[in-house]
């Protein structure tokens, strides 16, 4: 039973360019959530997809979009990169969005923003 | 405003002693309390989870507890091992309508040899 996945591991971009991040979920879930770890920090909450769409939001710019595909994996898309969104971008999958139910977390996307 | 806020900020001990970590929330309503480990550089995992009606949960040497009334919750973790080494995440849901879930910002812990 494969966990959350996440591509690619390590990624470096160049201010102004344009980034996409890939999670799947742990088999049986169908809600994905993602999350940015500054370096010593916890994770901010991004925003979370259920059924395809956009559920939830946090404090972030529209910069910052998302997808779910019908398989309930999800991409995660950064425009215009700035140097503040060097971070490690977190995935969790969940069941029915409800936090109750378990967050398993994936091993993380680094992107470095030079 | 919704916060949850963790000490000590990072804390250092001899393998084989015990320590609490601290978590401190204004979330609310309150739905729930997660403590994650998190290796660096690794995605967190769960160790507990507790409802509003748990006062205390465990996970083999990690016990975690939670004072709704004080709003308080601490993760007190057992004869540590140096793979103890990591962050520790406290994390409080609250059912605001939607779900909105916040994050500590987490205590470092370093186990010695």
């Amino acid at each position: 039973d494969a966990g959350v996945t996440q591509s690619p591991t390590h990624l470096i971009k160049t201010r102004g360019q344009q980034v996409t991040l890939r999670c799947s979920p742990k088999s049986g879930h169908d809600t994905v959530s993602w999350y940015q770890q500054a370096l010593g920090q916890g994770p901010q909450f991004i925003f979370q997809y259920y059924e395809e769409e956009e559920r939830q939001r946090g404090n972030f710019p529209d910069r910052f979009s998302g997808h779910q595909f019908p398989n309930y994996s999800s991409e995660l898309n950064v425009n215009a990169l700035l140097l503040g969104d060097s971070a490690l971008y977190l995935c969790a999958s969940s069941f029915r969005g409800i936090p109750l139910y378990e967050q398993y977390f994936g091993p993380g996307t680094r992107l470095t923003v030079t | 405003k919704n916060q949850v806020e963790q000490s000590p900020q990072s804390l250092i001990i001899l393998e084989g002693k015990n320590c609490t970590l601290q978590c401190n929330y204004t979330v609310s309503p309150f739905s729930n309390l997660r403590w994650y480990k998190q290796d660096t550089g690794r995605g967190p995992v769960s160790l507990t989870i507790m409802t509003f009606s748990e006062n205390t949960k465990s996970n083999g040497r990690y016990t975690a507890t939670l004072d709704a009334d004080t709003k308080q919750s601490s993760l007190h973790i057992t004869a540590s091992q140096l793979s103890d080494s990591a962050s520790y995440i406290c994390v409080v849901s609250a059912n605001t309508g939607g779900f909105k879930t916040i994050f500590g910002a987490g205590t470092r812990l370093f186990v010695k040899a």
